[in-house]
């Protein structure tokens, strides 16, 4: 069975940082591209960044572009977003994800089959 | 505001068929982009519910079915029970967005 769990989540002041963890089991990790994916609690969905399985291709919505790091240690079975700069509008939900396709490097027909039970991060303002 | 719309509510009677949209362009569902869909419930993470359009997870009843045409896609749900009450998403690809995915905002399905 495929567990994703995340941690490190809290509550961390506007400008500071965090860094969030997953903890991957259950399937092999570093045949899989993975995924965050983040949700303002009662709206919907944004996705926030992808890796390969390789780390060769990393991709970052805009929004978190130049302030969010993506990466993964598939020794460990781990997926990290390390969050700089953190604003108000970055509060939310944030759901370790993995892709349903072997071998993944774009997401043009990826999709989502595995989430985790997510982390809440809240930015005051 | 999301590429990928979706109305922001649907109901239906238990054992109705209802429908839910995902209208996006001619640079994402348009250009042959797969779509996926979601169901999630209060609290919880949300579910792949349909891949690659029309494929449905191993345990995904035969209730739920998708379809894609032309720059939208369609999630229909038949004999509809009280379980189905919850929120859907759709989710594809944007060519011309940077990393390219994208969700609808979402559809809350009451079941009367």
């Amino acid at each position: 069975e495929v567990q994703l769990v995340e941690s490190g989540g809290g509550l961390v002041q506007p400008g500071r940082s965090l860094r969030l963890s997953c903890a991957a089991s259950g399937f092999t990790f570093d045949d899989y591209a993975m995924h965050w994916v983040r949700q303002v609690p009662g709206k919907g969905l944004e996705w926030v960044s992808g890796i390969s399985w390789s780390s060769d291709n990393i991709d970052y919505a805009d929004s978190v572009m130049g302030r969010f790091t993506n990466s993964r240690d598939n020794a460990k079975k781990s997926l990290y977003l390390q969050m700089n700069s953190l604003r108000p509008e970055d509060t939310g939900i944030y759901y370790c994800v993995k892709d349903g396709l072997v071998g993944t490097r774009n997401w043009g027909f990826a999709y989502f089959d595995s989430w985790g039970q997510g982390t809440l991060v809240v930015v005051p303002s | 505001q999301s590429v990928l719309t979706q109305p922001p509510s649907v109901s239906g009677a238990p054992g109705q068929r209802v429908t839910i949209s995902c209208t996006g362009s001619t640079s994402n569902i348009g250009a042959g982009y797969d779509v996926n869909w979601y169901q999630q419930f209060p609290g919880t993470a949300p579910k792949l519910l349909i891949y690659g359009s029309s494929n449905r997870p191993s345990g995904v009843p035969d209730r739920f079915s998708g379809s894609r045409f032309g720059t939208s896609a369609s999630l229909a749900i038949t004999g509809l029970q009280a379980e189905d009450e919850a929120d859907y998403y759709c989710h594809s690809y944007d060519r011309s967005l940077s990393g390219g995915v994208l969700f609808g905002g979402g559809t809350k399905l009451t079941v009367l």
